[in-house]
């Protein structure tokens, strides 16, 4: 178990330029989550994966989000021309199933700074 | 709608002294409560969870919590803060019906020498 592991640690960008940031989570879970946190907030959820299916995507906070998780492995969450209000802390996380055998495993974040 | 409500934002405590944490939530359905923490650029990292059965939790570093239906809480606690301890802490709720976690603002604790 090496944890649920995300890529970059940080990045900085300029608006309008499109980013993307990679998750890989932990090899048997088949439930992969991601999560943003603005300063002095708890996370927020954005979107879901069971296995290879994006099952919930409404939370993502337009249509510049979109996520993948392709063959049911790692995933990326990609923002296209993006804004100063980006600027956050994009979390993973997974988990093996709903919460029966244990329990939702977060990753270290990629901080967005978005200049 | 559920919703999860951390009172005080900021908590200071002596070390060694009590670390109360106060979380409380909404919901029409039994709940699955959390308590996180998360030390300065780093994830979150689970202290303890109640699910079902016994409602006083025990976790990580000391911490338990107890999950109270009449008065819809969950809070967190530690007898004997340390240095350590200095971080921000987040109470979060799901329900079996569900499959994501919705958090509270968090509570910032600071720890005195």
């Amino acid at each position: 178990d090496t944890g649920v592991s995300q890529n970059p640690r940080h990045k900085i960008t300029k608006r309008g330029q499109n980013v993307t940031f990679r998750c890989d989570p932990i090899s048997e879970h088949n439930r992969l989550y991601w999560y943003r946190q603005t300063l002095g907030q708890g996370p927020e959820f954005l979107t879901y994966f069971q296995n290879e299916a994006q099952l919930e995507k409404s939370r993502l906070l337009s249509d510049r989000f979109s996520a993948e998780r392709p063959k049911g492995s790692f995933s990326t969450l990609e923002i296209q021309r993006t804004e100063q209000g980006d600027s956050a802390m994009y979390l993973c996380a997974s988990s093996r199933d709903r919460f029966k055998y244990g329990y939702t495993t977060f990753g270290s974040g990629t901080r967005l700074t978005v200049v | 709608a559920q919703s999860v409500t951390q009172l005080g934002s900021h908590v200071s405590v002596s070390e060694g002294a009590l670390v109360l944490l106060r979380c409380n939530y909404s919901s029409s359905v039994p709940p699955y409560l959390f308590w996180y923490v998360q030390y300065p650029n780093q994830g979150l990292q689970l202290l303890l969870k109640y699910t079902t059965g016994a409602t006083l939790v025990k976790g990580i570093n000391g911490f338990e919590a107890e999950f109270k239906k009449s008065e819809t809480s969950f809070h967190l606690t530690k007898p004997s803060a340390h240095m350590s301890d200095a971080a921000e802490y987040f109470c979060a709720v799901t329900f079996s019906n569900d499959y994501k976690l919705s958090f509270g603002a968090g509570t910032t604790v600071t720890v005195r020498a």
